[in-house]
């Protein structure tokens, strides 16, 4: 089983669609949780963290669920440039080091 | 500010020789992770450096080795490359005591 999993998609939705992504992850132990975004052949650019308590950033709201173990991410009102695969993203720091664990990554296409 | 900067931008090699890439992080970051990235897929963690040293490894062969230097930098050396190390090799810098990596562009490798 992989570490953090997610659905790969593809999710194409209409522009001023709400779409919402959810990830799961095996580590219970995991301590701080993101979503990266990555367009297509460039870098991961952070997203958001993912807090216990919900967090928002205009259009996008991301939650955590420790006892489920799984993490989504919604998106309001799509845009066309919203359009990017989404990398959910777990780090565990039982052993002290800052290395992140990816997902496979959502590709989420907004069509006009 | 400059973001993280990695060199070159591509390179092609053949079976069997090695490679080194180059990372410059952040002004002020300390710390230095690698990741491979294949097609389809999300990163890998390969190593993370701090103050120079080596504070973890993933799950990669010996072929695989990478140090800091002085100034921060770094560099990932690959040998007797093979055609499965063909991917997207990002470089992520971070400063102490914070959570957020910040990825370079990548070097995007393809073994021949």
């Amino acid at each position: 089983r992989k570490e953090v999993e997610q659905d790969p998609g593809p999710f194409n939705v209409p522009e001023g669609a709400t779409v919402a992504f959810n990830c799961t992850y095996s580590n219970s132990a995991s301590q701080s949780f993101f979503w990266y975004r990555q367009d297509c052949r460039k870098e991961p650019k952070l997203l958001m963290s993912v807090y216990s308590s919900g967090n928002e950033d205009g259009r996008f709201t991301a939650q955590l669920n420790r006892a489920s173990q799984y993490i989504s991410l919604l998106i309001r009102d799509s845009k066309l440039s919203d359009s990017a695969t989404y990398l959910c993203v777990v780090n565990n720091w039982g052993t002290g080091r800052r290395a992140l664990t990816f997902g496979s990554g959502t590709r989420l296409q907004v069509q006009p | 500010d400059a973001g993280v900067t990695q060199s070159p931008t591509h390179l092609i090699k053949t079976r069997g020789q090695h490679v080194t890439l180059r990372c410059s992080p952040i002004s002020g970051h300390k710390s230095v992770s690698w990741y491979q990235q294949v097609l389809g897929q999300g990163p890998q963690f390969i190593f993370q450096y701090y103050e120079k040293e080596e504070r973890g490894r993933g799950n990669f062969p010996d072929r695989f080795s990478a140090r800091q230097f002085p100034n921060y930098s770094s560099e990932l050396n690959v040998n007797a490359l093979l055609l499965g190390d063909s991917a997207l090799y990002l470089c992520a810098s971070s400063s102490q005591g914070q959570e957020t990596q910040y990825f370079g562009p990548g070097t995007r490798l393809l073994v021949l």
